[in-house]
């Protein structure tokens, strides 16, 4: 069936570096993706969402990646803040409907 | 603009226990979500409504859960009996007529 998963559950890095988030999404059918963040006691808030027609889209400080080929996404956060410090959630959207389908999540801890 | 609004935050009851959560979107938006969420978890959709029309409940474990959006704008969502595994966050979000979600805090519910 259809799936997401991430590669790794917890992501450390220092403030001020630069974080990378994967994911991997088995539906090549898949059309439209979306990278979400969670924190602590709060509902996931909209990060930012690319189409299968492109393959890099850039927001303030992050970057998604799209790689069709082998079924792989990023997220790109430049510039690390204690602030990103959330569990993150790629999802996947297949078709004409707008049912997302979320992986487990990563959690990205920030070091001082 | 106000976002999405859940309540009760928390809610703790026993086992074989009723239980209800409400939802009021954001303003405007015609389709409204239930998910599921445990912990470590990306959400899991329960039901999507289109206005007032369940138009996916297909993953509702229909013998206890229960929906209804009787006026196509707040929802509730009951549990009835609850089970120990019914113990999650469970999230209500909405959206407009493009793909992206947003979400309202959720409602941790413990079943004890």
């Amino acid at each position: 069936g259809e799936s997401v998963g991430l590669h790794l559950p917890t992501l450390s890095v220092q403030e001020g570096d630069n974080s990378i988030i994967n994911c991997a999404y088995s539906n090549s059918a898949s059309d439209y993706f979306i990278w979400y963040k969670q924190e602590s006691g709060k509902g996931p808030q909209f990060i930012i969402d690319i189409r299968s027609n492109m393959d890099k889209r850039q927001g303030q400080r992050v970057t998604v990646l799209l790689n069709k080929t082998v079924k792989h996404l990023s997220l790109q956060i430049a510039a690390t803040q204690p602030g990103d410090s959330a569990v993150y959630f790629c999802a996947e959207n297949t078709g004409n409907t707008d049912k997302l389908i979320f992986g487990t999540g990563t959690r990205l801890q920030v070091f001082p | 603009e106000a976002g999405v609004v859940q309540s009760p935050r928390y809610k703790i009851i026993e086992k074989k226990q009723p239980v209800a959560f409400w939802c009021n979107p954001i303003s405007g938006h015609n389709t409204l979500y239930w998910y599921l969420q445990n912990l470590g978890q990306g959400p899991e959709l329960l039901i999507r409504y289109e206005n007032e029309e369940a138009v996916d409940d297909s993953q509702l474990p229909k013998d206890r859960f229960s929906a209804e959006r009787l006026k196509g704008v707040d929802s509730t969502l009951k549990i009835q009996p609850a089970e120990l595994g019914d113990s999650a966050v469970y999230l209500c979000a909405s959206s407009s007529d493009s793909y992206e979600q947003y979400f309202g805090p959720g409602t941790r519910l413990t079943v004890t």
